[in-house]
């Protein structure tokens, strides 16, 4: 049972390049979504989807973008790196709306990304 | 806007020791409350979790009551165990919402 899968597991780039966080659930899950993790800050939202063809901004979109072209996939990615993106990146899905008691986040594993 | 907060950690305890970590909320409406567990290396995965008020989760010895009139939802655990040093977040969601809010979690380490 895979659940949340991400890739990589780790990332360094450069100021400026390109690259995309991979995310794929295998449970069939409607809602998925992208939070980053800093020290002293908890977990913040980027960018969300509640179905394939759809998705919408969390509270720290800028300089993301995401798209939804399948259910179990969800990729984010980051055009222009800035080393105010080192982070870890959270990839998280649920069966429904979040807030629902039934319908828990399941999370990835995360991918540590660092940009010098 | 909504939002959560944590005492600061880490809270470091002796084995078998009594675990409160608290927290408290701001929201608007009734929010459902969670409490999120992070073991080194993994995402998060739900520990408990509370959708009315005076509503008591538990799991794996681990418990916490909605307070409304306090706005709160602490952590407890009777006894811990080193298996239980890990980073815990509290959470809430209007019902209905889209996103959880996490609060900035804090670092138990528990100690043989």
């Amino acid at each position: 049972n895979a659940g949340v899968t991400q890739t990589p597991k780790f990332q360094v780039l450069k100021t400026g390049q390109s690259m995309t966080l991979q995310c794929a659930q295998d449970m069939n899950h409607e809602y998925m979504s992208w939070y980053r993790q800093d020290p002293g800050m908890g977990l913040r939202l980027i960018h969300y989807s509640v179905g394939a063809g759809i998705t919408d901004q969390g509270e720290v979109p800028n300089g993301y973008n995401v798209s939804r072209s399948t259910t179990e996939d969800f990729p984010l990615r980051l055009l222009s790196a800035a080393p105010s993106q080192t982070s870890v990146y959270f990839c998280a899905s649920s069966g429904k709306i979040p807030g629902q008691a039934n319908s828990p986040l399941h999370f990835g594993n995360g991918t540590r990304l660092t940009v010098t | 806007g909504n939002s959560v907060t944590q005492m600061e950690g880490p809270v470091t305890l002796s084995e078998e020791a009594f675990l409160t970590i608290n927290c408290t909320y701001t929201a608007t409406g009734y929010p459902s409350l969670f409490w999120y567990v992070q073991y080194p290396g993994e995402g998060l995965q739900l520990l408990l979790k509370a959708t009315k008020a005076d509503d008591k989760g538990s799991n794996k010895g681990f418990e916490a009551t909605y307070r409304k009139e306090t706005t709160s939802f602490h952590l407890e655990k009777g006894s811990v165990q080193v298996s239980d040093s890990a980073v815990y977040f509290c959470a809430l969601s209007d019902l209905g919402s889209y996103k959880l809010i996490f609060g900035s979690g804090t670092r138990l380490l528990v100690r043989p």
